[in-house]
């Protein structure tokens, strides 16, 4: 079946604008995560969505930094006024009983 | 919170070899350690995963172990395989469902 998918898969913007990332989660998962991967490093955690709760926001590294999951399904993350040190891999995962399924990723580059 | 460091960051094995990478984490409270495999341009994809009621978990030529008094986790590839070669992350639930991920192991199967 259709697995998790995100778009654009690569992104090129200058300092300054804003960007907009989007996930599309498999369909009944309730959970999802958004995650950024640094070159060389491991996932860091962004913001959780579950079910019809309120995120859990903890992840943000700053105000520029926001998302929403509209009807419980489809994801965006926003980031404003983007700095060359946002550059990375935004990975996006929607959750089936803990097991995380993870999009292919979308690479950002702030010039 | 959570810090989970992951051993060795790369790791280069003869196909037929086995292949062992190493996780510690700081968090007693965790219970669940998902392990993720990478490839070039995709995301992350679980291969294996243990809980904290289990000491080693087999799949194959995949298995992991898990010491919780010492808070550490393995992860062994048995007769590795060139399509084994990517990189290797592992996780751990910490409260709050969010995860922490290792740094990576880049695992590389020489023919």
């Amino acid at each position: 079946g259709a697995g998790v998918s995100q778009s654009p898969s690569n992104k090129v913007t200058e300092k300054g604008k804003d960007v907009e990332l989007r996930c599309d989660p498999i369909s009944g998962h309730t959970a999802l995560y958004w995650y950024r991967q640094s070159l060389g490093q491991g996932l860091e955690f962004l913001i959780y969505f579950q079910g019809n709760s309120a995120p859990d926001k903890s992840g943000l590294p700053s105000d520029r930094f926001s998302a929403e999951r509209t009807g419980g399904s489809v994801s965006t993350l926003t980031i404003q006024r983007t700095q060359q040190e946002d550059s990375a891999v935004y990975l996006c995962a929607s959750v089936l009983y803990n097991e995380q399924f993870f999009g292919p990723g979308t690479r950002l580059t702030v010039l | 919170g959570e810090n989970v460091e992951q051993h060795p960051s790369t790791l280069s094995v003869q196909e037929g070899d086995s292949a062992v990478i190493k996780c510690t984490y700081s968090d007693s409270a965790s219970n669940y350690f998902p392990w993720y495999k990478q490839e070039l341009g995709k995301g992350p994809q679980l291969i294996i995963d243990i809980r904290s009621n289990v000491g080693e978990k087999k799949d194959q030529r995949i298995a992991v172990t898990l010491n919780k008094t010492a808070k550490h986790f393995s992860l062994h590839i048995t007769e590795t395989q060139p399509e084994d070669s990517a990189v290797y992350f592992c996780a751990a639930e910490g409260t709050g469902n969010q995860f922490y991920f290792g740094t990576g192991t880049s695992l590389t199967v020489i023919p």
